[in-house]
């Protein structure tokens, strides 16, 4: 079961916060964040559990409701690097197979 | 950088002939997952290797095969192209361990073009 993420696309302002969510109708083990410059490989920012734990590094954390069964991506004070595609992906328990979202599409202006 | 290496960078093949793609996994890694992305998609999962073993596979074909080398480098291998496998392959490595999730650390990926 793909998640789904939202919104589909973002446009901000350098200096701007923006929240990138993603959710699933099962209940899950983990959820994998990633961003993907254009032409690159996805690039590894955190992993949360279940269990609602929040994590964070620089000004890019995540939150993991799992009552919600969604996971929030939050970017605060936006720089021109941030810009890139966003994707979730999610495993439904310890030796499941990472399913990813379609992704949200994030363009910082400067 | 993540350490995880693919080759080559690009292949341009015609239909019905058949592919390889090599990854080399970082240093300390026991597993490869080789995921499929077409443009403006997420990566899909075609199938896991752990200790030179499938550890289980996504919804391909049976033409989409692999393998997994006591160095823990990993082959995907195509049969039988078709326009549709047209895609970025990117191959993932992790530590699996008894505890905790894997961390997938993702290499430059493969731009196979089908003709």
């Amino acid at each position: 079961q793909q998640p789904v993420q939202s919104p589909q696309a973002v446009i901000l302002r350098e200096g701007e916060d923006a929240v990138i969510n993603c959710s699933s109708s099962k209940a899950l083990y983990s959820v994998h964040w990633y961003r993907q410059k254009h032409g690159e490989a996805p690039v590894f920012l955190m992993i949360l559990l279940k269990g609602g734990e929040q994590k964070g590094h620089d000004k890019i954390s995540a939150s993991f409701n799992e009552k919600k069964q969604q996971s929030s991506l939050y970017l605060t004070a936006s720089q021109l690097s941030y810009s890139g595609t966003y994707f979730c992906g999610t495993e439904r328990n310890r030796d499941d197979k990472i399913i990813f979202g379609k992704g949200t599409r994030l363009h910082i202006l400067p | 950088e993540t350490g995880v290496t693919q080759s080559p960078t690009h292949l341009i093949k015609t239909r019905g002939q058949q592919v390889t793609l090599r990854c080399s996994s970082q240093s300390g890694h026991n597993t490869v997952s080789w995921y499929q992305q077409a443009l403006g998609q997420g990566p899909q999962f075609i199938f896991q290797y752990y200790r030179e073993e499938e550890n289980g596979r996504g919804n391909f074909p049976p033409r989409f095969s692999g393998l997994q080398f006591p160095n823990y480098s990993s082959e995907l291998n195509v049969n039988a192209l078709e326009l549709d496998d047209s895609a970025l392959y990117l191959c993932a490595s992790s530590l699996k361990t008894s505890g905790g999730p894997d961390t997938q650390y993702f290499g430059p990926g493969t731009r196979l073009t089908v003709l």
